[in-house]
C-alpha cells in the first residue's frame, strides 16, 4: 500500500466548475499536509498548506484535512483553464521529514 | 518568494557520458537539498537528500554510484548522473529546505529534462 493514495485522472470538467480533488493516506504521524500545482515540465509549486486537521481558504482554493479518516481534499472554485495543471499532494510528520507525494492527479478545465 | 534554479534545464547526452546537473537557491541559504526523479505522468520519486558539507543520504533502490550528489555550499547542489543509459532519462527536479521555518517548507526548481540517446 502507497504511504498516500491520489486519483491520477485526468480530470475534465468546464470553466467556472468547482473542482474537488482528494488523497488519502496511511501514516497517522503525518501532520503536514500540503497541496502542489505543477504546470507541464516545470517543478512543483506549493499552493497550500495545514498542520494537522481542519480548513484553510486562499482565495478560490480550499484545503481540507481529516485526520480521524486520513483524507485530504482541495477544493477550487470558479475554476480557470489556467487551473489546468497536475495537483500533487505530499504529507509530511513534524521534525522535518522527507514529503511524501501522491502519484497527482491531472485537471484540465475547458473553456 | 524563495527562488530555486537548476541548470542546464534541457540536456541530451550519448549513452555512457556522464551528466551534471546544478541547483541553487538564489535567495536564501539552503542547508538540505533534495533530489527528484519524475518520469511521465508519474509523481515525484525521492532519490537522496543532502546536507551542506556532508554525505548525501540514499534512498532505497537508488544507486549511489550512479547517482553522485555533492552539496559543497548552502547554497549549490549538484546531481551527476553516471554512465548515463536511455534508461537514466526522465526529469530531474531539485528542492531547497531552507534551515528555518516551518518544517515542511521546501522550494523546488524549474526542473531538468534529461535525454540520453
Amino acid at each position: 500500500q502507497k504511504e498516500v493514495e491520489q486519483d491520477p485522472g485526468p480530470l475534465s470538467v468546464p470553466e467556472g466548475a468547482i473542482v474537488s480533488l482528494n488523497c488519502t493516506y496511511s501514516n497517522s504521524a503525518f501532520q503536514y499536509f500540503m497541496w502542489y500545482r505543477q504546470y507541464s515540465r516545470k517543478g512543483p509549486e506549493l499552493l497550500m498548506y495545514t498542520y494537522s486537521s481542519g480548513n484553510k481558504e486562499d482565495g478560490r482554493f480550499t484545503a481540507q484535512v481529516d485526520k480521524s479518516s486520513k483524507y485530504i481534499s482541495l477544493f477550487i472554485r470558479d475554476s480557470q483553464p489556467s487551473d489546468s495543471a497536475t495537483y500533487l499532494c505530499a504529507t509530511a510528520g513534524t521534525g522535518f521529514q522527507k514529503l511524501v507525494f501522491g502519484t497527482g492527479t491531472r485537471l484540465l478545465v475547458s473553456p | 518568494g524563495a527562488v530555486v534554479s537548476q541548470h542546464p534545464s534541457w540536456v541530451i547526452c550519448k549513452s555512457g557520458t556522464s551528466v551534471k546537473i546544478e541547483c541553487r537557491s538564489l535567495d536564501f541559504q539552503a542547508t538540505t537539498m533534495f533530489w527528484y526523479r519524475q518520469f511521465p505522468k508519474q509523481s515525484l520519486m525521492l532519490m537522496a537528500t543532502s546536507n551542506e558539507g556532508s554525505k548525501a543520504t540514499y534512498e532505497q533502490g537508488v544507486e549511489k554510484d550512479k547517482f553522485l550528489i555533492n552539496h559543497a555550499s548552502l547554497t549549490l547542489s549538484t546531481l551527476t548522473v553516471t554512465s548515463a543509459h536511455p534508461e537514466d532519462s526522465s526529469f530531474y527536479i531539485c528542492s531547497a529546505h531552507p534551515g528555518v521555518g516551518s518544517d515542511y517548507e521546501q522550494y523546488f526548481g524549474p526542473g531538468t529534462r534529461l535525454t540520453v540517446t
